[in-house]
């Protein structure tokens, strides 16, 4: 079955470590996004790639960091210098990058910071 | 002011009623709409999008109202499945999704 697997689903981490979280995508999307979603509130975007080895900063960028080395791999990590990391951090994926097509998304990762 | 704004909520309705929830955009070139349905504590799902004539899927209708800058989700006969979270989402300046931060529907048997 095609989709968006993000690991991992829940994460608890210390002040001042970073952390990766993972998105593979098997649907053959050029596009790739990780947004984040406060409770709440809407989904902000931080980071988006519509090809390999390009992406681009969304609204929220500060703090975090991205990869997009294979068309199926988009990582993000959110570093120290990222103020409030608390949140569901969600990945998604869609045929283009241009806002006419769905947006598929995988199942989020719950990262709180102790 | 934010680019896509929802009310909230929480809409409580009685299982068989028809609700409506309105969204504005602040975008006047923004192209594309969506309407994306949230369980609790899952990811978004697109629900449907919205066109310019209007579309309609089963009990679910969705608008669009250029010159007020709103759309609008219809939904009738409501369903106690129906209860969750509606987002609404528009084209912004950059062509990227922007999403409003949602409405909550609850629907009570």
């Amino acid at each position: 079955d095609g989709g968006i697997t993000q690991s991992p689903k829940y994460l608890f981490r210390k002040e001042g470590q970073n952390v990766t979280l993972s998105c593979e995508q098997n649907l053959n999307h050029d596009a790739m996004y990780w947004y984040r979603q406060d409770p709440g509130q809407g989904l902000r975007l931080i980071y988006y790639s519509q090809i390999v080895n390009d992406f681009q900063k969304g609204d929220i960028a500060e703090g975090y960091s991205v990869s997009r080395e294979k068309k199926e791999s988009f990582p993000l990590t959110v570093t120290s210098a990222q103020k409030n990391p608390t949140a569901f951090y969600l990945c998604a994926s869609s045929t283009t990058g241009l806002a006419n097509g769905e947006l598929f998304f995988g199942e989020g990762s719950r990262l709180t910071v102790l | 002011r934010k680019e896509v704004e929802q009310d909230p909520g929480p809409f409580n309705v009685p299982e068989g009623a028809t609700v409506a929830f309105n969204c504005t955009y602040s975008n006047s070139a923004s192209q594309s709409f969506f309407w994306y349905r949230q369980d609790c504590r899952k990811e978004p799902k697109l629900l449907m999008s919205v066109y310019s004539s209007g579309n309609e899927d089963g009990r679910f209708t969705a608008q669009l109202n250029r010159a007020s800058q709103y759309i609008s989700l219809l939904i009738r006969d409501s369903k106690l499945s129906d209860s969750a979270t509606y987002l609404c989402v528009g084209s912004n300046a950059g062509n990227m999704l922007t999403f409003g931060g949602g409405t909550r529907l609850m629907v009570k048997p």
